[in-house]
């Protein structure tokens, strides 16, 4: 079954302890990309990566780090969480190819830093 | 900024068709619109997207004005499982911009 699966689903933690957020996607795409939704402000994206080694900031890209070693995976680091990254995390990937370029998501991961 | 503007709630009965409206009017060109839902907290999931013309596939249709300023994506038979939020984007490139979203509503 194509998917994208992100792991832990659900992960309490507290300030300053680093942490990763793991991102895998099973359908050999180029692109893939991380986001953060919080309440009233919609998903807004914090990374993206076109291709292996190649990534690039979104929009709220400060706290965090991101690497695309293999095409499958991409991982989203927070090196010292605070507070403010609280939130529901979204990693998504898509084909460069083709034209419909339909993103895909994954289940998301609800952050908690105290 | 999100480069849509969309509702904030609607209702729709079930069975009905569900008309969900999304001004875009500084869309360019070359860039399509998009529909996602989200159902509670999951993952967003694509439904529809188009350039200029009107499309149609399983779940759902876009109606897009000439100016392309504005769209309609229509469910032509809403079920309970449709409520949801449905967000209307104009991607740039690779990218998403997602707004709030208009959040649809089915009763029985």
């Amino acid at each position: 079954e194509a998917q994208v699966t992100q792991n832990p689903r659900y992960l309490i933690t507290v300030t300053g302890k680093k942490l990763t957020v793991t991102c895998s996607q099973n359908m050999n795409h180029e692109y893939m990309s991380w986001y953060r939704q919080d309440p009233g402000l919609g998903l807004r994206q914090i990374y993206y990566s076109m291709n292996v080694e190649v990534t690039d900031k979104g929009d709220v890209p400060e706290g965090y780090k991101v690497s695309r070693k293999e095409k499958r995976n991409f991982p989203l680091i927070l090196e010292s969480p605070s507070p403010n990254q609280t939130s529901l995390y979204f990693c998504a990937s898509m084909t460069g190819q083709g034209r419909r370029n339909e993103q895909f998501f994954g289940p998301g991961t609800r952050l908690t830093v105290l | 900024d999100a480069k849509t503007t969309q509702p904030t709630s609607m209702d729709c009965a079930e069975g009905r068709a569900a008309n969900l409206p999304c001004n875009h009017s500084t869309i360019s060109g070359n860039e399509y619109v998009y529909w996602y839902r989200q159902i509670h907290s999951q993952g967003p999931q694509y439904i529809i997207h188009g350039l200029k013309n009107n499309e149609t596939n399983e779940m759902a249709s876009l109606i897009i004005t000439e100016d392309r300023k504005s769209s309609t994506l229509i469910l032509p038979h809403a079920t309970l499982r449709d409520t949801a939020v449905y967000y209307c984007i104009v991607r740039v490139v690779h990218k998403l911009i997602f707004g709030t979203g208009t959040r649809l509503q089915v009763f029985p």
